[in-house]
C-alpha cells in the first residue's frame, strides 16, 4: 500500500562524505518534491521536478543536487554534508494541475545525521 | 512573500478536552490550506485539505475551518485522546508560485 517510499529511513555520514536519499513513488505522479526539515521548523522546499524539469529554489546550496531517472524515482544527492545539513529530508508527490486541486502525498521521511 | 505561523508552538490538555489549533497567513492568493499531523521522527500524514473556495471541512473528529479574507485557519480537535498526540502542520498553496508553505507547527500533548 505504500504510495511514497524513502530509503534508507535513517542515515548516517561523515562530515564530507557523499550521500544519497532515495526517494520512488507508485503513484505515477509527475510531479516530485525535496523538502528539508530541520528540528523543530517548518520543511523548507529545496527543489521539484515537473515531469522531468527541474526546478531549484533560489536558496538551495549548490552542495544539494537532484536526480530523476523516470517517473517513479528521484534521488538527492548531497556533495559534501556539514553538521548543518543534519536534519529530515522528505520526498512529496503531486499530481499536476493548474488549478492547485490536487494534494501532495508525502514519504515517512529520511533522517540523516552527520558525524 | 507569503509566511505561515501557528499559535501555539506547544499545546497540553488531558484526554477528553475539545481543543482549537490556530494558522495564520499573511497572503490570501491561495490555491488550498492543508493540515498536517507529523509524528516524531516520521513523514507528514495529510488530515484535511480546503479549497480556497471552501470554509470547512470535516474527517471524523476534526474540523478545519478557513477564512480566506482574514488569512486564518482553526482544526478543531474534539474529545481528544493520547493518540491525538503529535506536530500539526498547517500548509498553504499559494496561487502565485503553486508552492506549498508550511507554518513552524503545533506540537500537541494529550496526556491520560
Amino acid at each position: 500500500d505504500a504510495m511514497v517510499i524513502q530509503n534508507p529511513r535513517y542515515q548516517v555520514t561523515q562530515f564530507g562524505k557523499p550521500v544519497t536519499l532515495s526517494c520512488s513513488q507508485t503513484l505515477n505522479h509527475n510531479v516530485m518534491y525535496w523538502y528539508q526539515q530541520k528540528s523543530s521548523q517548518a520543511p523548507k522546499l529545496l527543489f521539484h521536478y515537473y515531469d522531468k524539469d527541474f526546478n531549484n529554489e533560489a536558496d538551495t546550496p549548490d552542495n544539494f543536487q537532484s536526480r530523476r531517472p523516470n517517473t517513479s524515482f528521484c534521488f538527492l544527492d548531497i556533495r559534501s554534508p556539514g553538521l548543518g545539513d543534519a536534519a529530515m529530508y522528505l520526498c512529496a508527490t503531486s499530481r499536476d494541475d493548474s488549478g492547485g486541486l490536487n494534494t501532495q502525498y508525502f514519504g515517512p521521511g529520511t533522517r540523516l545525521t552527520v558525524l | 512573500k507569503q509566511e505561515v505561523t501557528q499559535i501555539p508552538a506547544a499545546l497540553s490538555v488531558p484526554e477528553g478536552e475539545n481543543l482549537v489549533l490556530n494558522c495564520s497567513f499573511t497572503d490570501s492568493a491561495i490555491y488550498n490550506l492543508q493540515w498536517f499531523r507529523q509524528d516524531p521522527g516520521k513523514g507528514l500524514t495529510s488530515l484535511l485539505l480546503i479549497q480556497s473556495s471552501q470554509r470547512e471541512q470535516t474527517s471524523g473528529r476534526l474540523n478545519a475551518s478557513l477564512d480566506k479574507s482574514s488569512g486564518r485557519s482553526t482544526l478543531y480537535i474534539a474529545a481528544s485522546q493520547p493518540g491525538d498526540s503529535a506536530t500539526y502542520l498547517c500548509a498553504v498553496r499559494s496561487s502565485n508560485t503553486g508552492k506549498l508553505i508550511f507554518g513552524q507547527g503545533t506540537t500537541l500533548q494529550v496526556k491520560p
